[in-house]
């Protein structure tokens, strides 16, 4: 069965802190996705990555950056944690344009 | 500007009901996808549909391309479909709706 696992469900961190949030998926799929969730604003794509190596902005890059080295993980660093990153974080990848998106279950982050 | 819209935003209906929410987008899709998240966070992807309809279990989802429109259809509702329920355009720059929260009351 498809899975996209993240490596965290909860995280705590402090402001100024190196974030890293880890996706892991199984699939062998192209295209991974990182999204924030916030109350009333919705899914916002963060960045995403069509192969290894390969990172495309999103609507909301600032403050983020990613990395994927290896086919099968996507990794989202926030260089220098804020409170207003405080959010829930979801990951995704689909094989192709055509093809449906599996998500991880979300790290919900908080800041402080 | 590439935006999707839905409605209602809060949907509660009777358990044995039948439910429409509905998606309009503004650009060309290359996919629509439903998605249905509950409580906790975890998101199921639905139906992924470019034309036409598509049908798993109690759930029909069906698309207008023309009119950029998508409607999801959940017949005889159960309280277990209580979730959010949530569209979004496939292309490249993925726009999402902001979600309609159903609740279904046994």
């Amino acid at each position: 069965d498809v899975k996209v696992t993240q490596s965290s469900r909860y995280l705590v961190k402090r402001t100024g802190e190196k974030v890293f949030l880890e996706c892991v998926q199984d699939m062998d799929h192209e295209n991974m996705f990182w999204y924030r969730q916030d109350p009333g604003l919705g899914l916002r794509l963060i960045y995403f990555s069509y192969d290894v190596k390969m990172k495309e902005k999103g609507d909301i890059p600032e403050g983020y950056s990613v990395s994927r080295e290896k086919k099968e993980r996507f990794s989202l660093i926030l260089e220098s944690a804020s409170t207003n990153q405080t959010s829930m974080y979801l990951c995704a990848s689909r094989s192709g344009i055509w093809q449906p998106q599996h998500f991880g279950d979300g790290t919900r982050l908080s800041i402080l | 500007k590439n935006e999707v819209e839905q409605s209602p935003q809060n949907l509660t209906a009777q358990e044995g009901e039948f439910i429409t929410i509905n998606c309009s987008y503004s650009v060309g899709i290359s996919a629509l996808h439903w998605l249905q998240q509950h409580p906790g966070g975890g998101i199921v992807s639905l139906f992924m549909l470019s034309s036409g309809k598509k049908k798993h279990g109690r759930l029909i989802a069906t698309i207008n391309i023309q009119e950029k429109h998508s409607s999801l259809h959940i017949t005889a509702s159960h309280p277990r479909d209580s979730a959010v329920y949530i569209c979004f355009n496939n292309n490249n720059d993925m726009r999402f709706g902001a979600g309609t929260r159903l609740t279904v009351k046994p």
